[in-house]
């Protein structure tokens, strides 16, 4: 069975770091690609950029290249999403997302979701 | 950029009654077109891609088709689970695989 499970919710404040993680299992990790979506609160629902991990080939959504970095450790089927500076309006839930490599873009697989909330 | 635009924003429709949403495309998106559902507090879920093929579990009830720019999912018969927001995405044009803001489907 195919899971995306992810890290817990988080709170921190302005201009402070975070890393989350989405651990994936039950199928070749290296050979689809995973990346995030972003929902806002209220809101629908955005890509910010994916990886494939077999080769690292990362792609960003230009709203969001510079803003956060994605990455991947294969030896542990783990991909992340990190921010250096966060931002008050960083506050949103995070999906993990996995692509099939020949119809990219198309999410077949979802994460639980990471509720990020930075707040002062 | 691509813009998908789904209408209505709201659709009221009673259980065992059809349900169909709309989303249009910008520019034309050579099949690479899926729909998504999504409960409240829950992530979304792959119903349809390729414009009309079901994912994996997903039951008969709901279809889509269309081509080109203009796309429609319909569930036949609605059963109680089925209301949710629903979400039309394509994956042609990259960045950014935009996705429509959605139609939320209520019980009339």
């Amino acid at each position: 069975e195919v899971q995306l499970v992810q890290s817990g919710a988080e709170v921190k404040k302005p201009g402070e770091s975070l890393k989350i993680s989405c651990k994936g299992s039950g199928y070749s990790f290296n050979t689809y690609w995973i990346g995030w979506v972003r929902q806002m609160p209220g809101k629908g629902l955005e890509w910010m950029g994916f990886i494939y991990p077999g080769d690292t080939d990362t792609r960003y959504t230009p709203a969001f290249e510079g803003q956060v970095i994605i990455s991947a450790d294969r030896s542990i089927t783990t991909a992340y999403l990190q921010w250096d500076n966060l931002k008050a309006s960083d506050t949103a839930m995070y999906y993990c997302a996995r692509s099939p490599i020949d119809d990219l873009g198309m999410i077949d697989y979802w994460g639980q979701g990471t509720l990020v909330t930075v707040s002062s | 950029e691509i813009v998908m635009t789904q209408s209505p924003a709201t659709l009221s429709v009673s259980p065992g009654e059809r349900a169909t949403f709309s989303c249009r495309a910008s520019q034309h998106v050579h099949g690479n077109l899926a729909w998504y559902q999504q409960k409240p507090g829950q992530a979304p879920r792959l119903l349809i891609y390729d414009v009309s093929t079901r994912a994996t579990g997903i039951p008969a009830r709901f279809s889509g088709s269309g081509s080109g720019t203009e796309f429609t999912l319909t569930i036949s018969s609605l059963q109680s689970e089925d209301f949710a927001v629903y979400y039309c995405q394509e994956y042609n044009y990259w960045p950014p695989y935009s996705f429509g803001q959605g139609t939320k489907l209520e019980i009339k």
